[in-house]
């Protein structure tokens, strides 16, 4: 299956901020503001961070911030935690219906 | 408090088939558009079908479409996918999850696996 290209793999230091992206085209990312974002702990489901390119659920925490400027759209995390280490990825709807979801980011907090 | 149970995953021949379930509680099942979504090991997850709210509509991603079925009772408050003509490339987690809007999934299920090997 094809997949949003995102980094491998990002690292950074507790109470620093990391930002991971997400590249996509005119035909996913770049069409439409329905840009989600997901962190996963091993064993773990999947758990909604940001859907709507920047929009957090109820009780996620305002450390988690995104957005997007043309195909390319960003994660950020501030204040790093030690809880925050997980993999991170991007989705976005496309313009035949369906739904592509990035390659997954590993987060490791040093 | 929202919940997604799957079940039904197992190891199945390639070529056989297999139902997963998922029971829905803790939200109005019958307003929510549903879908399914598997992660095969090691890597990041796969949009594979979604379902209308009143079952009368469905699709599904072009990897699965003829082979898979998605389908709901929402008497029972419960979602379902019906896969046939299986391959090693299906084997995967499969989770239920509630759309948000625009296959954005708010809540997930634990999961189910599903193993393909002869």
């Amino acid at each position: 299956q094809s997949t949003l290209p995102q980094p491998a793999s990002v690292s950074g230091s507790p109470g620093q901020s990391i930002t991971i992206s997400c590249t996509g085209t005119s035909s996913d990312v770049g069409a439409y503001n329905h840009v989600s974002w997901y962190q996963q702990h091993p064993g773990k489901a999947p758990k909604l961070l940001i859907y709507d390119v920047g929009i957090r659920p109820s009780g996620v925490s305002n450390r988690f911030s995104a957005s997007k400027s043309g195909n390319t759209a960003s994660l950020t995390i501030s204040g790093l935690q030690a809880d925050d280490e997980a993999h991170y990825y991007c989705s976005s709807f496309t313009t035949t219906g369906s739904l592509v979801f990035g390659g997954g980011t590993r987060l490791t907090v040093l | 408090e929202v919940q997604l149970v799957e079940s039904g995953g197992g190891l199945v021949q390639p070529g056989g088939s297999l139902r997963l379930s998922c029971a829905a509680s803790g939200f109005i099942f019958s307003n929510s558009w549903m879908n399914w979504v598997r992660q095969a090991p090691g890597k990041g997850p796969e949009w594979v079908a979604i379902i209308k709210p009143d079952g009368s509509g469905t699709h599904c991603a072009d990897s699965v479409k003829g082979r898979f079925t998605i389908s709901r009772d929402n008497a029972k408050n419960s979602l379902y996918l019906q896969m046939h003509s299986l391959r090693g490339e299906d084997t995967a987690i499969y989770y239920c999850a509630k759309d948000l809007g625009w296959k954005q999934f708010d809540s997930w299920g634990q999961g189910t696996l599903v193993t393909v090997s002869s």
